[in-house]
């Protein structure tokens, strides 16, 4: 079945860096990819999503590239702000006959004043 | 904005006993979810619904669970006999898309304390 890799598992920045998150996936059918942001103690919110019929797709200070021959796909936040703080969830839907969400393992981004 | 909701918010059960967490999903939507969160794990997919059967289930979904929709707003997860090992965070989702996963808008979450 579907396997989802998330690295890195924390990562650091100052605030006004750039974060970026990669995410692999194993299932070659696989069609939509969201991004989730949790913060501690409250529910995955959709923050971004993209299609495998897309390279790129950018929301603000959000984007998210996704590389069908690679099987990966990446978040990318710009100008990053201590709000940002929190851990982000990718995730893969295996294919179009199924509508389950394959989650990684989530990176706890933390940003420095 | 509408939301998913869910109760209770914190739920502590003794090992053996059943428990039902409850989920209103959002209005307009058709397709439901459950996922769990083990405490510091990722989230994993257990069951998902649509036009009241089960649409595709996990192997974490055995014969201790079961869903139900039993009124046009709330969606139901009961776990049977419950163990130590489910203990985790559920987490309820709804999608208004008539062709499976997208977009799906989750739940604060029932966290599940077996004892």
């Amino acid at each position: 079945g579907e396997n989802v890799e998330q690295h890195p598992s924390t990562l650091s920045v100052q605030e006004g860096d750039s974060a970026v998150i990669k995410c692999t996936y194993s299932d070659s059918a696989s069609n939509y990819f969201p991004w989730y942001k949790q913060e501690l103690g409250k529910r995955p919110q959709l923050i971004i999503d993209i299609r495998s019929n897309v390279g790129e797709k950018k929301d603000q200070r959000i984007a998210v590239t996704l590389n069908k021959t690679a099987k990966h796909f990446s978040l990318h936040i710009t100008e990053t702000q201590p709000e940002d703080s929190a851990v982000y969830f990718c995730a893969a839907s295996p294919s179009y006959n199924t509508d389950k969400l394959i989650f990684g393992t989530g990176t706890r981004l933390q940003v420095f004043p | 904005e509408p939301e998913v909701t869910q109760t209770p918010s914190h739920q502590v059960t003794q090992m053996g006993q059943e428990v039902i967490l409850r989920c209103v999903p959002i209005s307009n939507h058709l397709y439901f979810y459950w996922y769990r969160q083990i405490l510091g794990q990722k989230v994993e997919f257990l069951v998902s619904f649509y036009n009241n059967e089960i649409s595709e289930k996990s192997e974490i979904f055995d014969d201790q669970f079961s869903v139900e929709r039993p009124d046009g707003s709330n969606f139901t997860l009961k776990i049977r006999s419950t163990k130590l090992e489910d203990s985790a965070m559920y987490f309820c989702a709804s999608s208004e898309a008539e062709q499976g996963a997208e977009e799906q808008y989750f739940g604060p979450g029932t966290r599940l304390t077996v004892t």
